[in-house]
């Protein structure tokens, strides 16, 4: 089945900087790649998602790139604030809308 | 649009006891619901696969007769906790799917089980 790999487990950033979270994903057949944020106690929460006929998807400060080839996916943050701090979750699908998700990256904004 | 509720969001219960855990989707009809389970510190686990009329797909290493999952209506699913036990806390989440074409899965708010 399909195994879904994130690095780093845990991400410190100065308020500002740029922070990059990356996912590699086992199971060619993956076409839908969710990113989710999670604060403690709360529901995941979608901030941006691709399919595999893009390779690259931007929102506001938040971008997807993923390389297929490589089977393997990233999300990056630009102008952090400390509200970005939470965890956060890759996730990939192959159809059936069943996901598998990371093992999470615990992302600390300093102020 | 797009809300998933779960009822109770907390609930404690002695060993032994069973629990229902109940997710609705509010504005939307969802055919598929998920169910997943999140112990501290770790990522979110697919129990199983919950199908409206008809019976849960469950994941390796999940005991279907320990976690009921009943999928009476288009609107809501159960999740029932049998003969609990303190290894069985945990944070479970409910997440439903609008359509038959849609990828994007809404999550519940959660529900934290504690067996004593």
């Amino acid at each position: 089945g399909e195994n879904v790999e994130q690095h780093p487990s845990t991400l410190s950033v100065q308020e500002g900087d740029s922070a990059v979270i990356k996912c590699t994903y086992s199971d060619s057949a993956s076409n839908y790649f969710p990113w989710y944020k999670q604060e403690l106690g709360k529901r995941p929460q979608l901030i941006i998602d691709i399919r595999s006929n893009v390779g690259e998807k931007k929102d506001q400060r938040i971008a997807v790139t993923l390389n297929k080839t490589a089977k393997h996916f990233s999300l990056h943050i630009t102008e952090t604030q400390p509200e970005d701090s939470a965890v956060y979750f890759c996730a990939a699908s192959k159809g059936g809308n069943k996901l598998v998700f990371g093992a999470g990256t615990i992302l600390r904004v300093k102020s | 649009g797009a809300v998933v509720s779960q009822h109770p969001s907390r609930v404690i219960c002695k060993s032994g006891t069973s629990v229902k855990i109940e997710c609705r989707s509010l504005d939307f009809q969802a055919t598929t619901m998920f169910w997943y389970r999140q112990f501290p510190k770790q990522s979110l686990m697919l129990m199983a696969t919950s199908n409206e009329g008809s019976k849960a797909t469950y994941e390796q290493g999940v005991e279907k007769d320990k976690f009921l999952i009943n999928h009476a209506s288009l609107t809501l699913s159960t999740l029932t906790v049998t003969s609990a036990h303190p290894e069985d806390s945990s944070f479970y989440i409910c997440s439903a799917v609008p359509g038959s074409t849609s990828n994007e899965q809404f999550f519940g708010p959660g529900t934290r089980l504690t067996v004593l």
